[in-house]
């Protein structure tokens, strides 16, 4: 089955640490995008992709970094310039040429300890 | 910036009774647009899209588009307990791919 697979599904962060979440899609979407979600907020765009080896910064890229090197996989990276990085991060990606809409994974669950 | 926004809620409603959510957006040359559910704890899943102005059903889902008002609502009729989420608008940007989501209305069905 075609899908969205984000891992891992918990994630703790000690202080001053880079960590990396994976989101991997076989739906041959061109375009991938990361959010992140604080709760009981909306969704919040961090970065975007919409071909490999290219993407842009959206709303709140600052202690964030990703990389586009395969049209399957768009990784994210907090780093530990992002002070705050307590949250829900959703990967999603969509076909633009044929749909619009999105197609999320499952999310990973980041806390700092 | 682009804005999407949504009343909060909660908004609580019996079972069986309908549930009217509302959205309004800025970007006045928006084409596409989305009704996303989100249970807690959960990602969002996607209930309708509607592009033309007017009504769109789908079973118990009725998205409702007019984009000379900039605004888009979805009823949920014979709301059941399982209704039960919050409820996201979302909008492509006229220009470009990407969607802006609004804040969310939460929806509690009480039985």
């Amino acid at each position: 089955d075609g899908g969205i697979t984000q891992s891992p599904k918990y994630l703790f962060r000690k202080e001053g640490q880079n960590v990396t979440l994976s989101c991997e899609q076989n739906l041959n979407h061109d375009a991938m995008y990361w959010y992140r979600q604080d709760p009981g907020q909306g969704l919040r765009l961090i970065y975007y992709s919409q071909i490999v080896n290219d993407f842009q910064k959206g709303d709140i890229a600052e202690g964030y970094s990703v990389s586009r090197e395969k049209k399957e996989s768009f990784p994210l990276t907090v780093t530990s310039a992002q002070k705050n990085p307590t949250a829900f991060y959703l990967c999603a990606s969509s076909f633009p040429q044929v749909y619009p809409g999105y197609t999320f994974g499952s999310g990973t669950r980041l806390t700092v300890v | 910036q682009k804005e999407v926004e949504q009343n909060s809620g909660p908004l609580s409603v019996p079972e069986g009774a309908i549930a009217s959510l509302n959205c309004t957006y800025s970007d006045r040359g928006s084409q596409s647009f989305f009704w996303y559910r989100q249970y807690s704890g959960k990602s969002p899943e996607l209930i309708m899209s509607i592009y033309s102005n007017g009504d769109k059903e789908d079973g118990r889902f009725t998205a409702q588009l007019n984009k000379a008002s900039q605004y888009v609502s979805l009823l949920i009729r014979d709301s059941q307990p399982s209704d039960s989420a919050t409820y996201l608008c979302a909008v492509k940007e006229a220009a470009g791919n990407k969607l802006t989501f609004g804040g969310g209305t939460r929806v509690l069905v009480k039985p």
